[in-house]
């Protein structure tokens, strides 16, 4: 498809548990963003990727989070040893660097 | 501190009642403003970028407006499938060209 695309749409999984979170870029979007928003709350800043390298990953909210991208293309973010206060939904965003930014339709995660 | 403010919280308009919702900024270097808006489960869907005072834009019912402080979301009558929640962003100068949002403003459009 033509925007950005992730997977899974859903994901329950317990406490305790490693979860990986899948986007796909637009095709030649060189810049990629995750994002978090949790119930009620705005988007959350998490990292930002431009080609391979992370030059912001400031919004990462504990060691837990981490993330990375392959071949300038597709990100994964990984959440280990999930809590529940990590359910929310993940959102992934790309662009060409400083161009209009389009977001996925989200990964929904709740830990129980 | 980079900083967005978003109001009312929520909105209930009549079909074809007019109003506008407000952003209010704080950013060290501003790139660009964003408004997106955002369908109960889905992504936010792009709108329009306002890069100075004074830009204006206009989709079918939406204009946006860009002060040095505030942009505003004009909805010239309404129609329920206006429905949704209208996210505001900024794109911070620099090197990140990361977008810090406001929590949004939920409108509501009844036949």
């Amino acid at each position: 498809g033509a925007g950005v695309s992730q997977s899974p749409s859903n994901k329950v999984t317990e406490k305790g548990k490693d979860v990986e979170l899948r986007c796909d870029p637009i095709s030649g979007h060189t810049a990629l963003y995750w994002y978090r928003q949790s119930l009620g709350q705005g988007l959350e800043f998490l990292i930002y990727f431009q080609g391979n390298s992370a030059p912001d990953k400031s919004g990462l909210p504990s060691d837990r989070f981490s993330a990375e991208r392959t071949g300038g293309s597709v990100s994964t973010l990984t959440i280990q040893r999930t809590q529940q206060e990590d359910s929310a939904v993940y959102l992934c965003a790309s662009s060409f660097p400083g161009n209009t930014i389009y977001f996925g339709e989200g990964s929904w995660l709740t830990v129980v | 501190e980079d900083q967005v403010t978003q109001s009312p919280e929520a909105l209930r308009l009549q079909e074809g009642e007019s109003s506008s919702l407000n952003c209010s900024y704080t950013v060290s270097g501003l790139r660009g403003l964003f408004w997106y808006r955002q369908d109960p489960g889905k992504g936010p869907e792009f709108l329009f970028t306002l890069y100075s005072a004074g830009e204006e834009k206009e989709k079918e019912r939406l204009k946006a407006t860009l002060t040095k402080k505030e942009s505003f979301l004009h909805i010239t009558a309404p129609k329920p499938e206006d429905s949704a929640t209208y996210l505001c962003a900024v794109q911070e100068g620099g090197a990140t060209n990361k977008l810090i949002f406001g929590t949004g403003t939920l409108l509501a459009v009844q036949p």
